[in-house]
């Protein structure tokens, strides 16, 4: 049993790059969110989607795009990174998004922008 | 605006004691739910436990026990007899009803445990 799968572990880019990173659940949840994980501050949520096709904006959005072509599959897009994206990204899902339902994590893409 | 507070950045406990890591929460709403969640250095967050607002008995979890006194907006995450494998950071984290935001989790900022022998 995978759970959420994150793809890469670890990267580096120049600033102004672009790149994707993956995530796929096999648990068949609906919902899918993206944190991202930065020294004292805890998670804050960039994206969620409640389903394929629904995607909508969390308490940091601003420099990354989403997409929900699927069940299994949200990547989190970064346009132009940014040092300020230097970060411990999460992906998350859970059955619906309730409020009683634990979100189970990947385990994380490292990323820092040069 | 919802809240988590966890006011103890760093904890230490000998192995085999118990501990207690402190969380509390703000909210206007009635139904929630908190959680609580452990880092460990390899980075996963790994769910331990969930507590929801109308849940008259304490969650518990194995070792792990939600100490819940709602009055005072306060979700204690109790550690029995720890084990040096509980050394990690811990999260506490809520969720809420509100729709423009389903299912955000709220983090607080981390407690971290060290557990020694």
């Amino acid at each position: 049993n995978a759970g959420v799968t994150q793809t890469p572990k670890f990267q580096v880019l120049k600033t102004g790059q672009s790149m994707t990173l993956q995530c796929a659940q096999d648990m068949n949840h609906e919902y899918m969110s993206w944190y991202r994980q930065d020294p004292g501050m805890g998670l804050r949520l960039i994206h969620y989607s409640v389903g394929a096709g629904i995607t909508d904006q969390g308490e940091v959005p601003n420099g990354y795009n989403v997409s929900r072509s699927t069940t299994e599959d949200f990547p989190l897009r970064l346009l132009s990174a940014a040092p300020s994206q230097t970060s411990v990204y999460f992906c998350a899902s859970s059955y619906s998004g309730g409020k009683n339902q634990p979100q189970h994590f990947g385990d994380g893409t490292r990323l820092s922008i040069l | 605006a919802q809240k988590i507070t966890q006011t103890q950045p760093g904890m230490f406990v000998q192995e085999k004691e118990a501990v207690t890591l402190d969380c509390t929460y703000d909210t206007s709403d009635q139904s929630y739910g908190l959680f609580w969640y452990k880092q460990p250095s390899s980075g996963e967050m790994i769910f331990l436990i969930y507590q929801g607002s109308y849940d008259e008995q304490n969650a518990t979890e194995g070792r792990y026990s939600l100490n819940f006194q709602k009055a005072r907006k306060s979700a204690n995450l109790v550690i029995s007899a720890s084990q040096l494998g509980d050394s990690a950071m811990y999260f506490c984290a809520m969720s809420s009803d509100r729709g423009s935001t389903l299912g955000r989790l709220y983090f607080g900022r981390g407690t971290q445990l060290t557990v020694w022998p």
